[in-house]
């Protein structure tokens, strides 16, 4: 089983829509979990960085983290086409070592 | 966060040959990492770059095959020796600053081996 579980997708909205990414872990000592959005031929960009549990907005992007159901997601309000990325999650216990997700690819269509 | 260039873009090799992959960031940061991510897979981390001491190299990931040095706060190199296709990947590195977890990535050396 791997340490951080995401759906590769691919996964296409409309314009206009809201995407819903998430994530699975297994390790309960994870305390730090970060989005990150990696367009074509780019490396990732930090979009969301969170402590244990709750929301986090910022913008049209809102992460929630769910430690007791060791679960993470991201949400995108009001889809651009800009958005059209790989979103990756990405957590930590207490140092610099991080865990990744696969990713999920993400097409906003005009 | 910083700003964090690396050279070159990208490379086609020939198994066999060695390729040095540098990483410069714009302002000194505590702590830099190399990572290298295959095709379809997520991100893993190759080892921690020491500033004026021998790199930390994660499971799986020895010094004879990917050398790191880090001269000082702001620059690292990573080589990948003796290539083989298996080794076609993007590199990528990061730097972390101060007592957070945040991690920031440079845009990546894509390497094509053939």
């Amino acid at each position: 089983q791997k340490e951080v579980e995401q759906d590769p997708g691919p996964l296409s909205v409309p314009e206009g829509a809201i995407v819903s990414l998430n994530c699975t872990y297994s390790n309960s000592a994870f305390q730090y979990f970060m989005w990150y959005r990696q367009y074509s031929r780019k490396g990732p960009e930090l979009l969301m960085y969170t402590y244990s549990s709750g929301n986090k907005e910022d913008g049209r992007f809102t992460a929630q983290v769910d430690k007791s159901s060791k679960y993470i997601s991201l949400f995108i309000r009001d889809s651009q086409p800009s958005d059209s990325a790989t979103y990756l999650c990405a957590m930590s216990i207490n140092d610099y070592k991080l865990s990744f997700g696969a990713g999920t690819t993400v097409t906003v269509r005009a | 966060s910083a700003v964090i260039s690396q050279k070159p873009s990208r490379d086609i090799c020939q198994r066999g040959t060695s390729l040095t992959i540098q990483c410069q960031v714009d302002s000194q940061v505590t702590m830099m990492f190399w990572y290298r991510q295959q095709p379809g897979q997520s991100l893993t981390l190759i080892a921690t770059a020491n500033q004026g001491s021998e790199a930390t190299y994660e499971s799986g990931f020895v010094i004879d095959k990917f050398p790191i040095s880090r001269p000082n706060l702001t620059f690292s190199t990573l080589t990948v020796s003796n290539m083989s296709p298996e080794d076609s990947s993007i590199y990528l590195c990061s730097d972390q600053t101060g007592g957070h977890n945040e991690q920031f990535f440079g845009p990546g050396t894509r390497l094509t081996v053939l």
